[in-house]
């Protein structure tokens, strides 16, 4: 079954402590993608990726890093996170960039809340 | 600036009544726009998108999308809402420039 994944899909950390929240998508797509999402401000882009080894910022890449070693992998990692981190975060991937039109296809979530 | 609205936050109806969710766009040029739905703990699932031709997008789940360029707006529409249904709905465009960019969200309920 084509799809994304993510891991953990509920996660309970506390300030300071490093964490990785993994995507893999095994549609063989070029470019995924980090969002998160508030309430009232809706899906915002942290990090993207085009294809392997290229990462470019999105909108909101403050405290965020992110790598692409293999094309179905884009882990995103929080180094020291802060209680404003505490979100919901969705990876998305999809054929090719900016190959305008293309549809996204969105991982299930990860609900991260940082004390 | 360029944005992407959707003024209701919150939408409530009963089961078997019609609905119109709002979206309005901000942007240069006719972007690409989609819709998509998030049901609860569930990732965002694509309901319909609109390129270009017939403005009356046709999409899963018995939705439907009217592109009015007159009103930069990109209305969703379903004759008879489902309990199933309720969720929350992202308008999304796809600008010529920049990356796609989504709506605030509508989340609508549905009443027995």
């Amino acid at each position: 079954e084509a799809q994304v994944t993510q891991n953990p899909r509920y996660l309970i950390t506390v300030t300071g402590k490093k964490l990785t929240v993994t995507c893999s998508q095994n549609m063989n797509h070029e470019y995924m993608s980090w969002y998160r999402q508030d309430p009232g401000l809706g899906l915002r882009q942290i990090y993207y990726s085009m294809n392997v080894e290229v990462t470019d910022k999105g909108d909101v890449p403050e405290g965020y890093k992110v790598s692409r070693k293999e094309k179905r992998n884009f882990p995103l990692i929080l180094e020291s996170p802060s209680p404003n981190q505490t979100s919901l975060y969705f990876c998305a991937s999809s054929p090719q960039r900016r190959r305008r039109g293309d549809t996204q296809y969105f991982g299930p979530g990860t609900r991260l809340t940082v004390l | 600036a360029q944005s992407v609205t959707q003024p209701d936050i919150h939408i409530t109806v009963s089961e078997g009544a019609s609905l119109e969710l709002r979206c309005n766009y901000s942007y240069g040029a006719t972007p690409y726009l989609f819709w998509y739905v998030q049901s609860p703990g569930q990732g965002l699932q694509l309901l319909l998108k609109y390129f270009s031709g017939d403005t009356l997008v046709q999409g899963i789940k018995g939705f439907e999308a009217e592109f009015k360029r007159s009103q930069s707006s990109f209305n969703l529409r379903k004759p008879s809402v489902h309990w199933s249904d309720a969720a929350e709905y992202f308008c999304a465009v796809d600008p010529v420039n920049n990356d796609m960019r989504f709506g605030a969200g509508t989340r609508l309920t549905v009443k027995p």
